[in-house]
């Protein structure tokens, strides 16, 4: 079983949903990474928490909104967003918020704008 | 630029071969790790290997092994005698010391598809 567990696994909503992606580590890690995966692209890095706080927004817009509510739970708060939004959004923990630390990712959630 | 290369998009070998991932990464900086991991159709990335700009010494696990070599920047991953579980995506990446945040370069990945 998987560390960092993610829900949904799949969503579809459509361009004036609200939903709400969710990730839950049970690792015991003080970072938490949302990171989103397109077709044929690199990973992209979206938001970085370290212990509960915010500390990287690599330029995402403002219909992608992030909360970290503990060190053990992150969420993914999206509201008008567009298709090419679709892709798997994946979340990943570490020990801490260092370069040598290995990342633990979840399953990813695969979301479709429609 | 891309600090990451992995020119092979997709690969397809038959059970048995021995098959070679190739990774390529830029950066400026002495210091920095480098990371192999696996991408299996579940979804999640599961980490390999990570190795530091100073050890320079192969490694291998079981049947992967990896050549590190500074003086032409690359990280390369070889599976031998693959096995259909091997079926993935292989995604390599670089995280360099300077970085103020925890940011991880990776690569467009490798589809290897293992055929029985």
């Amino acid at each position: 079983e998987t560390g960092v567990t993610q829900t949904p696994r799949h969503l579809v909503m459509g361009m004036t949903n609200k939903k709400s992606l969710k990730c839950e580590q049970h690792l015991g890690h003080n970072a938490m990474y949302w990171y989103k995966q397109s077709a044929k692209k690199p990973l992209e890095l979206m938001f970085v928490y370290s212990l509960e706080e915010r500390v990287e927004n690599n330029s995402v817009p403002s219909r992608f909104s992030p909360e970290c509510p503990n060190s053990s739970h992150l969420f993914l708060h999206l509201h008008t967003l567009q298709p090419e939004d679709s892709a798997l959004y994946l979340c990943a923990s570490s020990q801490e918020m260092r370069i040598t630390g290995e990342l633990f990712f979840g399953e990813g959630s695969r979301l479709t704008v429609l | 630029a891309q600090k990451v290369t992995q020119a092979q998009t997709e690969i397809s070998v038959v059970e048995k071969e021995d098959v070679t991932l190739d990774c390529v990464y830029e950066t400026r900086d002495t210091t920095y790790y480098l990371f192999w991991y696996k991408q299996p159709p579940s979804g999640e990335l599961v980490f390999l290997i990570r190795r530091n700009s100073f050890d320079e010494q192969n490694e291998i696990s079981g049947r992967y092994s990896w050549n590190f070599q500074k003086s032409t920047s690359s990280f390369n991953f070889t599976i031998t005698a693959s096995q259909v579980v091997d079926s993935a995506v292989y995604f390599c990446a670089l995280s360099e010391a300077r970085n103020t945040g925890n940011q991880f370069y990776f690569g467009t990945g490798t589809s290897l598809t293992v055929i029985p």
